[in-house]
């Protein structure tokens, strides 16, 4: 199985709402990331999760809120999000510390109304 | 600071060989990566360089000089489907070498 999955695939939400993606990847990875990507840009890294442990946190605001339930799992938990805050929602994984070979999630497309 | 330099588009023709390339200002440096992205779909990793030389992989080749701080993406006998966004990306010493995308050229392959 060399497939990361996420749901959902689309997700409209208020600037009230707390809405939680996930990220699954059952590859035996242990590091996994969260990205978030523009229309015509390049994919953002948010945050990095090695061994079920936040090693990287790139200056992210506090409405969004990672989590790593167990080594397969990866949520992302969103609260009181910005319109500027729409993109696409990208999950990733790879072996170990080798994170330039990543495997990417089909994302979750991420409207704030 | 650090900076990745790709052009922005890219066309050719079916069958028709292209090169995508890919110049880097950065300090430590460890190796530099391609992805393919299609619209609307996910970034997919095509191929890695850490030494000098050239990587081949079935249509796609990638190569990388470390003394000119380049390197290039080909891609051989253009199908439509190639069609997409290519990313290089530069992952630097430190733990973990996580990639640093450029901006991504948008590859159109004309029939």
């Amino acid at each position: 199985d060399t497939e990361v999955t996420q749901t959902p695939k689309h997700l409209v939400m208020g600037m009230t709402n707390k809405k939680s993606l996930k990220c699954e990847q059952h590859m035996g990875h242990r590091a996994m990331y969260w990205y978030k990507q523009k229309a015509k840009k390049p994919p953002e890294l948010m945050f990095v999760y090695s061994y079920e442990k936040l090693s990287i946190n790139e200056s992210v605001p506090s409405r969004f809120s990672p989590e790593c339930p167990n080594s397969s799992l990866l949520n992302l938990h969103l609260h009181a999000l910005q319109p500027e805050d729409s993109a696409l929602y990208l999950c990733a994984s790879s072996q170990g510390l080798a994170g330039y070979e990543q495997y990417f999630g089909p994302g979750t497309r991420l409207t704030v109304t | 600071g650090q900076s990745l330099e790709q052009p922005s588009e890219v066309t050719a023709v079916e069958g028709a060989i292209v090169q995508i390339n890919c110049t880097y200002q950065t300090s430590g440096f460890y190796g530099l990566s391609w992805y393919q992205q299609h619209d609307g779909g996910a970034p997919t990793f095509l191929s890695y360089n850490g030494l000098d030389g050239l990587e081949e992989t079935g249509r796609f080749s990638s190569f990388l000089s470390r003394s000119d701080s380049y390197g290039y993406l080909l891609l051989q006998e253009l199908q439509m489907k190639d069609s997409a966004s290519y990313f290089c990306a530069v992952s630097l010493t430190g733990g973990s070498y996580i990639p640093t995308f450029g901006r991504g050229t948008s590859l159109i392959v004309h029939p």
